[in-house]
């Protein structure tokens, strides 16, 4: 069976700060590890990896995957109050569009 | 050009009641999958229709079943209510084959008292 374990589950953070979210996986035949932010209801899309140490960048998030190792870490830089949101990591096997198993989630708060 | 939608935002049925809650796939895209989120967790996979069948199944009863129309819109329905059913009821869409990222919907939240 699948599965995605996140860390930390909760994180308290002041404006400004860099933070490191973690996700390590298990999954048969693995396609891609994809990174989401859940503010309200939605998860919407963050990052989708698929090879290993290749870092993709958003603005002040970047994300990087190390398929030896089987795990994917999330950055981001100079935090800011609208980043207080949960981030899900998901992975999806071969041959499965958006079958996805996913972590927990970590929940992010940004204090000013 | 409309996202994922889905309806109803909300929800209240009563213990052992029917629900059915609809998707509207993303322009394109030929799949939907259902998720259901409980609270303080992640989504977990329901099921996923592609073609109009049900090609992959989670760990669900089978009190959970689908449709898909020809126009890729979604069913979800749910029989024999349980309050553990209780649950933010997540629609993604996705293009069958193309490797690339599902949408979500904002989700339909259910409450079974």
């Amino acid at each position: 069976e699948d599965k995605v374990v996140q860390s930390p589950l909760s994180l308290v953070v002041h404006e400004g700060d860099t933070v490191t979210l973690n996700c390590s996986y298990e999954v048969t035949n693995f396609r891609s590890l994809l990174w989401y932010k859940q503010e309200k209801k939605a998860p919407t899309f963050l990052f989708m990896l698929t090879s290993s140490g290749i870092e993709k960048k958003s603005g002040r998030l970047s994300s990087i995957l190390d398929k030896k190792e089987l795990f994917s870490i999330l950055n981001i830089t100079a935090t800011q109050t609208g980043d207080s949101a949960i981030y899900l990591c998901a992975v999806s096997p071969t041959g499965t569009a958006s079958k996805l198993t996913f972590g927990t989630g970590t929940r992010l708060q940004v204090t000013l | 050009d409309a996202g994922v939608t889905q309806s109803p935002t909300h929800l209240i049925k009563t213990r052992g009641q029917q629900v059915t809650l609809r998707c509207s796939p993303k322009s394109g895209h030929d799949t939907v999958s259902w998720y259901q989120q409980a609270l303080g967790q992640g989504p977990q996979f329901i099921f996923q229709y592609y073609e109009e069948e049900e090609r992959q199944r989670g760990n669900f009863p089978d009190r959970f079943s689908g449709h898909q129309f020809p126009n890729y819109s979604s069913e979800l329905n749910v029989n024999a209510l349980l309050l553990g059913d209780s649950a933010l009821y997540l629609c993604a869409s996705s293009l069958q084959g193309a490797g690339t990222e599902a949408f979500f919907g904002q989700g339909t939240r259910l409450t079974v008292v």
